[in-house]
C-alpha cells in the first residue's frame, strides 16, 4: 500500500455515459498525476497538477475528458460520453516536489465500457 | 508515444536465478525510475537512480544507469516466485514533470 487511493477499484459502464474517478494522494504531496494503461503496454502520461494547478495535459486528453484538484487534494477525472476505446486502467500518481524520490502510484481504476 | 523500450520483451527463468532486464530511452533525462506491476494491479516503485549516478542497489535490486548510450538495467538476484510480474522503466525529461513509460518486461519465475 503505497498510500495513494483511487475509487472504484472498478467499473463497468455503457457507451455514452459519463463517468468519474477520485484518487486521494499521499496527503503531504503536492503534485498529482494521471496515467492511462491499455493491455500490455506501459502507462501513458494525461495530466499533472501541482497544488490545485493543472500545469500540462497530454493530446490524449481529448475534450471529453476533465481533470480537477480542488483545494489541491484529491483529484476527479471525468469522462463524458464514454467509447469503447477508453477501455483501460486509469493510474493516479503522487509525488512532492524537490525531494527527487519519485512518483507513487494508486492501485488503479479499472474502465470496462460496453 | 513510448519513449523507452525494455527488452526483453518476456523473460521466464527458474527460481534461484538471477534475472537481468534492460531500458533504453531517447532524451537526456533528469532521473530513471523502475515500477514492478502485477497483473491487473498498480505499480509499485522499486529504485529511483538519478542522472549523475552510474549504480544503486537496493536489498536484492541493482540498477545501472549509462547516460552515454542513454540505457539502464535491472538486475534481481536470487529471484523468487512472488517476482513474477511485469517490469517498466521510466524517465522524466529535463524539463518536464511526467514519467515515460517503455512497454515493460513480464518477468515469469518458474518454482
Amino acid at each position: 500500500d503505497t498510500g495513494v487511493s483511487q475509487d472504484p477499484r472498478h467499473k463497468i459502464t455503457k457507451r455514452g455515459q459519463n463517468v468519474t474517478f477520485r484518487c486521494d494522494p499521499i496527503s503531504e504531496h503536492n503534485r498529482l498525476y494521471w496515467y492511462r494503461q491499455t493491455l500490455g503496454q506501459g502507462p501513458e502520461f494525461l495530466t499533472y497538477f501541482q497544488n490545485e494547478a493543472q500545469l500540462e495535459k497530454s493530446r490524449l486528453l481529448s475534450d471529453r475528458f476533465s481533470a480537477e484538484r480542488p483545494k489541491g487534494s484529491f483529484s476527479t477525472l471525468e469522462i463524458q460520453r464514454t467509447e469503447q476505446g477508453d477501455s483501460a486502467m486509469y493510474l493516479c500518481a503522487s509525488s512532492l516536489v524537490g525531494t527527487g524520490v519519485g512518483q507513487y502510484f494508486g492501485p488503479g481504476t479499472r474502465l470496462t465500457v460496453t | 508515444s513510448q519513449q523507452g523500450e525494455e527488452d526483453p520483451q518476456a523473460l521466464s527463468i527458474q527460481e534461484g536465478e538471477n534475472a537481468t532486464m534492460n531500458c533504453s530511452y531517447k532524451t537526456s533525462i533528469n532521473n530513471l525510475q523502475w515500477y514492478r506491476q502485477n497483473s491487473g494491479r498498480g505499480l509499485v516503485h522499486l529504485i529511483l537512480i538519478r542522472s549523475n549516478e552510474r549504480e544503486k542497489h537496493s536489498g536484492r535490486l541493482r540498477v545501472t544507469l549509462d547516460t552515454s548510450k542513454k540505457s539502464s538495467s535491472l538486475l534481481i538476484t536470487a529471484s523468487r516466485a512472488a517476482d513474477t510480474a511485469s517490469y517498466f522503466c521510466a524517465t522524466d525529461a529535463r524539463g518536464a514533470q511526467k514519467l515515460v513509460f517503455g512497454q515493460g518486461t513480464r518477468l515469469t519465475i518458474n518454482p
